[in-house]
């Protein structure tokens, strides 16, 4: 079936360090859509990302669609960066599905 | 201010009982979505209605039943109730039908099952 695989699970960083999340995709995606979950529970989305490379603020998506893989950069991280991380790829199997993976939690520390 | 409201925000029910969670959305959107989060599983899509019609059902129970009295309401009524629906669920919504626009979420409704 379609699969999502995030790693790593989780990641702990000194504020100001740099943080590297991975996502692989078992299928054929349109693009991948990365989204951050609060503490909370609340979603939020980030970057939509069809392929090769898109920036917002400090966080830098990454797409090899034909390498079914994904990443997603936050630069100097800060505190308020904790939460998990979320992949999604977007398929479209005669409408459009959002299939996601299990999530990287961070945690950013003074 | 949210602007997918999901009603209530937590809730406590006994095996074998039903429950309704309520959506609205107030982003203007025609296509709505379910969700669900549990503590074993990922973020798994349930439902999707366009204009009110369902489009996508990913939901193998009949216990779960999408009702869409509004364009812009989406509830999702449990029967039956099992431990194991145990979760929270997130309604969700984008502008154009099948997903291709950004998803927003709501804040989740976080259902358990004693």
């Amino acid at each position: 079936g379609q699969q999502v695989q995030q790693s790593p699970a989780s990641l702990v960083l000194q504020e100001g360090e740099n943080a590297e999340l991975q996502c692989n995709f078992s299928s054929t995606a349109t693009r991948l859509q990365w989204f951050y979950q609060r503490p909370g529970g609340s979603l939020v989305s980030l970057l939509s990302n069809p392929s090769g490379t898109k920036h917002t603020g400090r966080l830098t998506s990454t797409t090899v669609t034909k390498e079914r893989r994904g990443s997603l950069h936050i630069s100097s991280s800060q505190i308020t960066d904790s939460g998990t991380y979320l992949c999604a790829m977007v398929v479209n199997t005669g409408n459009y599905k959002y299939v996601f993976g299990a999530g990287t939690r961070l945690k950013v520390i003074a | 201010d949210p602007k997918i409201i999901q009603k209530p925000k937590y809730l406590v029910a006994v095996t074998g009982s039903e429950k309704i969670l309520i959506c609205e959305q107030y982003l203007g959107h025609n296509a709505m979505y379910w969700y669900r989060q549990s503590a074993k599983k990922p973020l798994e899509f349930m439902f999707s209605y366009s204009y009110q019609k369902l489009m996508d059902n990913q939901t193998a129970s009949s216990r779960f039943q999408p009702q869409s009295s509004k364009k812009n309401h989406l509830d999702l009524q449990i029967t039956a109730l099992k431990p194991d629906d145990s979760a929270t669920y997130f309604c969700a919504s984008s502008q154009a039908p099948g997903g291709t626009g950004q998803l927003y979420f709501g804040e989740g409704s976080k259902l358990t099952v004693l």
